[in-house]
């Protein structure tokens, strides 16, 4: 079956501090990988996405994240988080234009000063 | 930069109401979609489209669900006769399919949060 897991429902880190987010996948065909963020009210952003090559890819804001096939993993991460990263994160698997995005259930990050 | 979207931002229906949400995706992309969220819950898929047909649809797009294009810009969702259920905050995408198939991610509307009474 198709599904995205993404364990940490809630996360809280320090302003300047690292974070990661992780991200476990499956899927039958080859992955399409992606992640969006999403602020109160607001619609989904594409911070960055993975189809193909090099397996550390680097997004907006910062952000990057590294496909690692062999745990079938897609974990975010930003060397230091600044209080306007806090937000919703989500992860989503995908095929094809046209196919459904698989979401995870999404890990919301706050950032304590 | 281009964006989807959205209108309106809030709707509130009563049960068994006929509701229409509007979405005006990037004028050169042509893959469309519908994604929900329930409060508190993933983001679910419910329909995809393409050259003026439905490419892929999920469980919840049921027989109460359906899409149009009715002319070169909009791209609306209908709700037939709604359920409390379906409450929740409904997002129109779409993607670039002028590109090589993999390379189009989706571009997100800010949503419409749907109540019903």
């Amino acid at each position: 079956a198709q599904s995205v897991t993404q364990p940490d429902i809630h996360i809280t880190v320090s302003e300047g501090a690292s974070l990661e987010l992780r991200c476990n996948y499956s899927y039958g065909a080859t992955p399409y990988l992606f992640w969006y963020v999403q602020s109160p009210g607001q619609g989904l952003q594409l911070l960055l996405k993975y189809f193909s090559g090099d397996t550390l890819v680097q997004g907006i804001k910062g952000f990057e994240a590294e496909f690692k096939r062999s745990q079938s993993s897609f974990n975010l991460r930003k060397p230091s988080v600044h209080w306007s990263d806090a937000a919703e994160y989500f992860c989503a698997v995908g095929g094809r234009a046209g196919t459904a995005l698989i979401f995870g259930k999404g890990t919301t990050l706050s950032v304590s000063s | 930069e281009p964006e989807v979207t959205q209108t309106p931002s809030h709707q509130v229906t009563q049960m068994g109401q006929e509701v229409i949400l509007r979405c005006v995706p990037i004028s050169n992309h042509l893959y469309f979609y519908w994604y929900r969220q329930i409060l508190g819950q993933k983001v679910e898929f419910l329909v995809s489209f393409y050259n003026n047909e439905i490419s892929e649809k999920s469980e919840i797009f049921d027989d109460q669900f359906s899409v149009e294009r009715p002319d070169g810009s909009n791209f609306t969702l209908k709700i037939r006769s709604t359920k409390l259920e379906d409450s929740a905050m409904y997002f129109c995408a779409s993607s670039d399919m002028a590109r090589r198939a993999y390379n189009s991610p989706l571009h997100f509307g800010n949503g419409t949060r749907l109540t019903v009474t």
